[in-house]
């Protein structure tokens, strides 16, 4: 099981704000995936990075960027903040095949962000 | 089309029943296959995983995959009430170079 961590858990915030979502891994998985689910619905990737210096958009584009300069660390920033961005925000990472893990992504526990 | 399809629920089953969840998925290449267990405002959390054709059981669960029919399902024997929560099908899809694709989920209810 992997420790995935983010912060901070809730955040409610004014229109207009910039937000840096945090997530960290301590196994050292290479790959890190941003997701952002409304209740009920699917998720959707809006980020990913296969390592260091390597981040790519996904099929949601939510006006975010992120970051990777360090494997363990992957953050989310959405650089003004509207009420359309109200979503649960969750971050997954996974090691590459052969690399002592199977295929499979591990969650953190989640950001539930409201933007007023 | 979606590109992973669940069957629609909600689904409810007595307690000590087995539960089925089905799963399709678009991509023929795809080579790996989930199935996460999400708890209302918690995040997914990983049950099982499948590689290869047929079943994988671990305790009360087994995933079943058949690609040809592009098809995975999960059964759980023995069902609790504790199991009731919404169950995501995801594929790691080849063509997309190898990202996850989510299906929109199963919720599950198990009466005691």
């Amino acid at each position: 099981e992997a420790d995935i961590y983010q912060t901070p858990r809730y955040l409610v915030i004014g229109t207009g704000k910039k937000i840096t979502l945090e997530c960290s891994q301590t196994m050292g998985h290479d790959k890190m995936y941003w997701y952002q689910q409304d209740p009920g619905m699917e998720l959707h990737l809006i980020h990913y990075s296969y390592g260091v210096n390597s981040t790519e958009k996904g099929d949601l584009s939510s006006e975010s960027t992120v970051s990777r300069i360090r494997t363990e660390h992957f953050p989310l920033t959405l650089e003004s903040a509207r009420p359309s961005h109200t979503s649960q925000y969750l971050c997954a990472s996974k090691a590459s095949i052969g690399a002592g893990g199977g295929d499979e992504q591990y969650f953190g526990p989640g950001t539930r962000l409201t933007v007023t | 089309q979606k590109e992973v399809e669940q069957n629609s629920g909600p689904l409810s089953v007595p307690e000590g029943a087995i539960a089925s969840l089905n799963c399709t998925y678009s991509d023929r290449g795809s080579q790996s296959f989930f199935w996460y267990r999400q708890y209302s405002g918690k995040s997914p959390e990983l049950i099982m995983f499948i590689y290869s054709n047929g079943d994988k059981e671990d305790g009360r669960f087994t995933a079943q995959l058949n690609k040809a029919s592009q098809y995975v399902s999960l059964l759980i024997r023995d069902s609790q009430p504790s199991d009731s929560a919404t169950y995501l099908c995801a594929v790691n899809m080849f063509r997309t170079g190898n990202q996850f694709y989510f299906g929109t989920g199963t919720s599950l209810t198990v009466i005691p």
